[in-house]
């Protein structure tokens, strides 16, 4: 069974950088699409972009000036930096799983709070 | 613009069945989806994807009383034999060239 499970800080400085990484077991990272979502207090699900396993990557344009998803294939991890951050950021956010079509397989989610 | 459309929120007796509704947004109609189920302080989890032609595929471990169907632009979620358990948010996702899309997610209250 896959399993993905994000790690990172849970608060974060207005203005820095903030640095998740979801690591994947049970299955490789080879051959899918790995993507971020984060989900505001009280709202629902918002894309962030995803990486496939060779690196191609695309962004929801709405973040896209302040994101960067990068993958490590030997370690079976992948990473998000989204820049700049604000308490608007503040969210659970998911690592995810897909076949290029839906996303199959969810982590548990990580909560990060924007504070100083 | 590829949009989703969901109802906030939805109920059904304990025991009964109940069925949420996806729209997709015009021209977009033959796009496929899929359903995911977020139970309370929970993250969310895959049940299925739902075709334009109405078939439907259940992922890894999700019981047949959840199934999906379609007519035209909107796609659905049956739920049968509702449990307390089922209470939670339901959202439908698609996708399209280098992207990933949300609707708004229904709330599921099982009275």
């Amino acid at each position: 069974q896959v399993q993905l499970q994000e790690s990172g800080p849970g608060l974060v400085k207005p203005s820095e950088t903030l640095s998740l990484t979801c690591t994947v077991s049970g299955g490789s990272i080879n051959g899918y699409y790995w993507s971020w979502i984060r989900q505001p207090p009280g709202k629902g699900l918002e894309w962030i972009g995803y990486i496939y396993y060779s690196g191609t990557t695309n962004y929801n344009s709405s973040l896209k000036s302040r994101v960067t998803i990068s993958v490590d294939t030997s370690k079976n991890q992948f990473s998000l930096k989204l820049r700049s951050m604000t308490a608007a950021d503040t969210a659970v956010y998911y690592c995810a799983r897909s076949t290029s079509t839906q996303l199959d397989y969810w982590g548990q989610g990580t909560p990060v709070t924007v504070s100083s | 613009q590829l949009v989703l459309t969901q109802s906030p929120s939805a109920s059904a007796s304990l025991g009964a069945s109940v069925k949420l509704t996806c729209t997709l947004s015009s021209g977009h109609s033959r796009y496929a989806i899929a359903w995911h189920q977020q139970q309370p302080e929970k993250g969310p989890r895959y049940l299925m994807n739902v075709n334009s032609d109405g078939s439907h595929n259940n992922g890894d471990g999700i019981p047949a009383r959840f199934s999906g169907s379609s007519s035209g632009a909107e796609r659905y979620l049956t739920i049968s034999s509702l449990q307390s358990e089922d209470e939670a948010d339901y959202y439908c996702q698609t996708w399209a060239t280098g992207i990933q899309v949300f609707g708004g997610g229904t709330k599921l209250t099982v009275l």
